[in-house]
């Protein structure tokens, strides 16, 4: 069965510290991993996708990287602010196949920043 | 500004009672989705559509019903048959359906309550 899953399930940091998030999937044939941050009671928004031959990604303070050999990504968030506060969500996108097209999500982690 | 919108943000539902969740985009995007979303899992996929008049089940279609009839708007009905309709429901659109490195847009969701 095709899984997606997040570690830890939550975390709480302070201020200006860094964090790293991960990611641990089983998807196969593999398309692409995206990783979401959603705010709470709203919608998921896209921080960063990556494909088989992407290692490594930016935006802004996130940087995502990506082993397509172990299925292990992680979100690596830099000095951090207390709107950094949400859940971030792993999203692997499946390849050519039975589940081309088809998104699995984790459960999501649970950041919490602290003045 | 472009985007997706889901009405109303709050929702309740007596016993026996259909409820219809709005969903409208303005991105130009053929592909629509709805997902539920519950503490601590990850959002599942109800239905999706990839173009005008034409849907597909997903994962948990069981219990609610959808329509494409405009590329604009893809309402989402919660039918008295789905027994456990407590949840957060999202909306999101994409360009195409298993298009790689094209994000889904997400709206703000929709919380439903039973009475």
């Amino acid at each position: 069965k095709n899984q997606v899953e997040q570690s830890p399930q939550s975390l709480i940091i302070l201020e200006g510290k860094n964090c790293t998030l991960q990611c641990n999937y089983t998807v196969s044939p593999f398309s692409n991993l995206r990783w979401y941050k959603q705010d709470t009671g709203r919608g998921p928004v896209s921080l960063t996708i990556m494909t088989f031959s992407e290692n490594t990604k930016s935006n802004g303070r996130y940087t995502a990287t990506l082993d397509a050999d172990t299925k292990q990504s992680s979100l690596h968030i830099t000095a951090s602010q207390l709107s950094d506060s949400a859940s971030y969500i792993c999203v692997v996108q499946g390849g050519r196949g039975t589940s081309y097209g088809k998104l699995t999500f984790g459960q999501g982690t649970i950041l919490t920043v602290h003045p | 500004d472009g985007g997706i919108t889901q009405s109303p943000k709050y929702l309740f539902r007596k016993e026996g009672q259909n409820v219809t969740l709005s969903c409208e985009q303005n991105l130009n995007h053929d592909a629509m989705y709805w997902y539920r979303q519950d503490p601590g899992q990850g959002l599942r996929l109800i239905y999706y559509s990839q173009i005008v008049n034409d849907f597909q089940k997903g994962d948990i279609a069981e219990g609610y019903s959808v329509s494409r009839e405009k590329k604009e708007s893809f309402p989402l009905t919660v039918t008295s048959a789905q027994k456990n309709p407590t949840a957060f429901y999202l909306c999101a659109s994409s360009i195409l359906i298993g298009t790689s490195n094209q994000p889904q847009h997400f709206g703000d969701g929709t919380r439903l309550s039973i009475l």
